[in-house]
């Protein structure tokens, strides 16, 4: 098992450009999140899916969009991006009864 | 709005010395209660959990947890750290019947060998 991975790794964006954030897990995993960890901040949810084709917002998702199509792979869309999505991404997975969330590597962004 | 705070943001022990992180959360209702590590270059990890039943519950690496409901709180504990407990630590909570995890904002412990 790969668990959860995320693409890529580290990403500089300019003012106003998108991307798009990958994120995918082999466990089939139902439950799938998006969270940015700034320092000092924690962690906050961006946004959350129970399954394939369902999403919800969480703490903090203006800027953000989201997207289940497959049980697998859960895109995070940055659209116009702004100095204050400078930050680091971090997806999880988690199996329904355990609450037990697994984590990817995360992805560095910044934004100039 | 649910909050978790985390009131020591940076704490240096030297080895063998022991270990309480605080964590106290807003949210007057049932609640499952999480500590996560992210140990230095690595991703975050879970530490340990409570959901019901006992109040003190047991991790991994020696780590435990006392759930303290009068005082909204869920203080992380470890006897003797070792200086591979460097890592930063972070409580989260989940309101029952909910998805939606709220953290902390972490403590960077730095053991010192």
């Amino acid at each position: 098992n790969a668990g959860v991975t995320q693409t890529p790794k580290f990403r500089i964006l300019k003012i106003g450009q998108s991307m798009t954030l990958q994120c995918a897990q082999d466990m089939n995993h139902n439950y799938m999140y998006w969270y940015r960890q700034d320092p000092g901040m924690g962690l906050k949810l961006i946004y959350y899916s129970v399954g394939a084709g369902i999403t919800d917002k969480g703490e903090v998702p203006n800027g953000y969009n989201v997207s289940r199509s497959t049980t697998e792979d859960f895109p995070l869309r940055l659209e116009l991006a702004a100095p204050s999505q400078t930050s680091v991404y971090f997806c999880a997975s988690q199996e329904g009864s355990s609450y037990e969330q697994y984590f990817g590597p995360g992805t560095r962004l910044t934004v100039t | 709005a649910q909050s978790v705070s985390q009131h020591n943001h940076h704490v240096i022990l030297s080895e063998a010395a022991s270990l309480e992180l605080g964590c106290n959360y807003s949210y007057g209702g049932t609640v499952n209660l999480f500590w996560y590590v992210q140990y230095p270059g690595q991703h975050l990890q879970l530490l340990l959990k409570y959901f019901s039943g006992d109040p003190l519950v047991k991790g991994i690496k020696g780590f435990e947890a006392e759930f303290i409901k009068s005082k909204f709180s869920f203080n992380l504990r470890k006897p003797s750290v070792q200086w591979s407990d460097t890592a930063e630590y972070f409580c989260a909570v989940k309101e029952k019947g909910t998805y939606k995890y709220i953290f902390g904002t972490g403590t960077r412990l730095k053991v010192l060998a």
